[in-house]
C-alpha cells in the first residue's frame, strides 16, 4: 500500500524560508515522479513542482520558479521542497503526490496518490 | 497558465446523473489526452478518480466516468448516491511538463 507523510509545515513570517518533507513508501520510490501541490484555504488544487525519479529533472510552476526548489533523496525514500521570499500568498496547505511527470513513452501521465497534507502558514 | 474553468456547485438527488465541466485551452485539455480528475471529501486529501480522460483506476466505482470533447473535459456521476457529496477537481498536462488544475466543483447531494 502506498502511504505518503508530508512535514515541516509551519507559520512563517514574510520573506522567510521553510522545508517540507515527504516520506514515501509502498512502492518503488525511484522508479516513479514526485509532486508538490497546494491548496490555499478554501481554493483549488493549484500545482507547484514535480521531480523525475531520478532527481535529474525538476518543474516548476510561474508562481515560485525560483523561489522554491524540489529535491529528493532515493535511498531515504524523501521528497522535498525548500521554499524561500514566502509571500502570503504561499499559505496553504502543501501535498506530495506520487506522479505527475508525463512519460509519453508510457502514457504514464496523473497524480496517482497523495498524503495528508501539510500547512503552511506566512503572516507577520 | 490560466487555471481551468469548473463549475463552482452542482447538485443533485438521490440516484440522479450529474455532469461537472472543465474548460481549457489549446495548451492543456485541448491539447492532451491527460486529463484526470481527482474527489476530495471535506479535510481529505484527493483521490484519483479519472485519468486521461476516460480510465478509472482499480477500486473506482463504475458511476464516475469522463470524457472530452475538444477543449472541455467532463466528468459524469450516475447514480448519485450520498457519499459522492464531495469536492471534485479536474487536472491537465501542459506544456513542458506543468499541470494546470480548475478552481474545484463542490457537490451537493440533496
Amino acid at each position: 500500500e502506498v502511504h505518503l507523510l508530508e512535514s515541516g509545515g509551519d507559520l512563517v513570517q514574510p520573506g522567510g524560508s521553510l522545508r517540507l518533507s515527504c516520506a514515501a513508501s509502498g512502492f518503488s520510490f525511484s522508479d516513479f515522479a514526485m509532486s508538490w501541490v497546494r491548496q490555499a484555504p478554501g481554493k483549488g488544487l493549484e500545482w507547484v513542482s514535480t521531480v523525475s525519479g531520478s532527481g535529474g529533472g525538476t518543474y516548476y510552476a510561474a508562481s515560485v520558479q525560483g523561489r522554491f526548489t524540489i529535491s529528493r533523496l532515493n535511498s531515504q525514500n524523501t521528497v522535498y521542497v525548500q521554499m524561500s521570499s514566502l509571500t502570503v500568498e504561499d499559505t496553504a496547505v502543501y501535498y506530495c503526490a506520487q506522479g505527475g511527470y508525463c512519460d509519453f513513452w508510457t502514457g504514464y501521465c496523473r497524480f496517482d496518490f497523495w498524503g495528508p497534507g501539510t500547512l503552511v502558514t506566512v503572516s507577520s | 497558465h490560466s487555471a481551468l474553468t469548473q463549475p463552482a456547485s452542482v447538485s443533485g438527488s438521490p440516484g440522479q446523473s450529474i455532469t461537472i465541466s472543465c474548460t481549457g485551452g489549446v495548451n492543456d485539455v485541448a491539447g492532451y489526452t491527460y486529463v484526470s480528475w481527482y474527489q476530495q471529501h471535506s479535510g481529505n486529501a484527493p483521490k484519483l478518480i479519472i485519468f486521461d480522460v476516460t480510465k478509472r483506476p482499480a477500486g473506482v466505482s463504475d458511476r464516475f466516468s469522463g470524457s472530452k470533447s475538444d477543449n472541455t473535459a467532463s466528468l459524469t456521476i450516475s447514480g448519485l448516491q450520498p457519499e459522492d457529496e464531495a469536492d471534485y477537481h479536474c487536472a491537465s498536462y501542459s506544456l513542458m511538463n506543468t499541470w494546470v488544475f480548475g478552481g474545484g466543483t463542490r457537490v451537493t447531494v440533496l
